[in-house]
């Protein structure tokens, strides 16, 4: 049971390039999000999806784009990397909605900007 | 007003004494919190659900007070290994989104 899986784990890309973050979660959760995690500013949720077929944007969304796939597969795309992108991501999928659920991250990508 | 705030310390605890903290949240409508473990440069693990009734894992007691809507985490007898950042994590039903505090990063001192 792999739980969720996020690749690559480490990336540098220029700026100006291109990429996408990968993420699948094998135990059949509705919700899906990314998060980036940058020093002092704690986790910031950019998208998430609360079902197959609907994503929503979180707090940090601009410059980044998602992509719901199926019930299992979550991605996130940077059209255009800038330096401010720098950061450590992880996504998470959990089933709110369900008292005390808890959420499962993976292991994180970290990326450089430069 | 964030949805949910931490002191993020970092707390300097001796091995083998008490560390205790709160985290405030926003929502009144709140309803269900968890601490969350991070060490550094990996990703969070669930430490804690907390219930309304309280809760104690091993060393580790969680409160909910909701008339003053905070949550705490006491650590008791301090290991080295317990070294982390705890992070307060809030869910709002139908919000469908977990919201994070910052963490308290709590140093254990040999």
């Amino acid at each position: 049971n792999a739980g969720v899986t996020q690749t690559p784990k480490f990336q540098v890309l220029k700026t100006g390039q291109s990429m996408t973050l990968q993420c699948a979660q094998d135990m059949n959760h509705n919700s899906m999000y990314w998060y980036r995690q940058d020093p002092g500013m704690g986790l910031r949720l950019i998208y998430y999806s609360a079902s197959e077929g609907t994503t929503d944007k979180g707090e940090v969304p601009n410059g980044y784009n998602v992509s719901r796939l199926n019930k299992r597969e979550f991605s996130l795309r940077l059209e255009s990397a800038a330096p401010s992108q720098t950061s450590v991501y992880f996504c998470a999928s959990s089933d709110l909605g369900q008292e005390n659920t808890e959420a499962f991250f993976g292991q994180g990508t970290r990326l450089t900007v430069v | 007003r964030k949805e949910v705030e931490q002191d993020p310390g970092p707390f300097n605890v001796p091995e083998g004494a008490t560390v205790a903290f709160n985290c405030t949240y926003s929502n009144s409508a709140s309803q269900s919190f968890f601490w969350y473990r991070q060490d550094c440069r990996k990703e969070p693990k669930l430490l804690m659900s907390v219930y309304s009734s309280g809760n104690e894992d091993g060393r580790f007691t969680a409160q909910l007070n909701r008339a003053s809507q905070y949550i705490s985490l006491l650590i008791r007898d301090s290991k080295l290994s317990d070294s982390a950042t705890y992070l307060c994590v809030v869910n709002v039903y139908g919000n469908n989104r977990l919201a994070f505090g910052k963490g308290n990063q709590v140093v254990v001192i040999p």
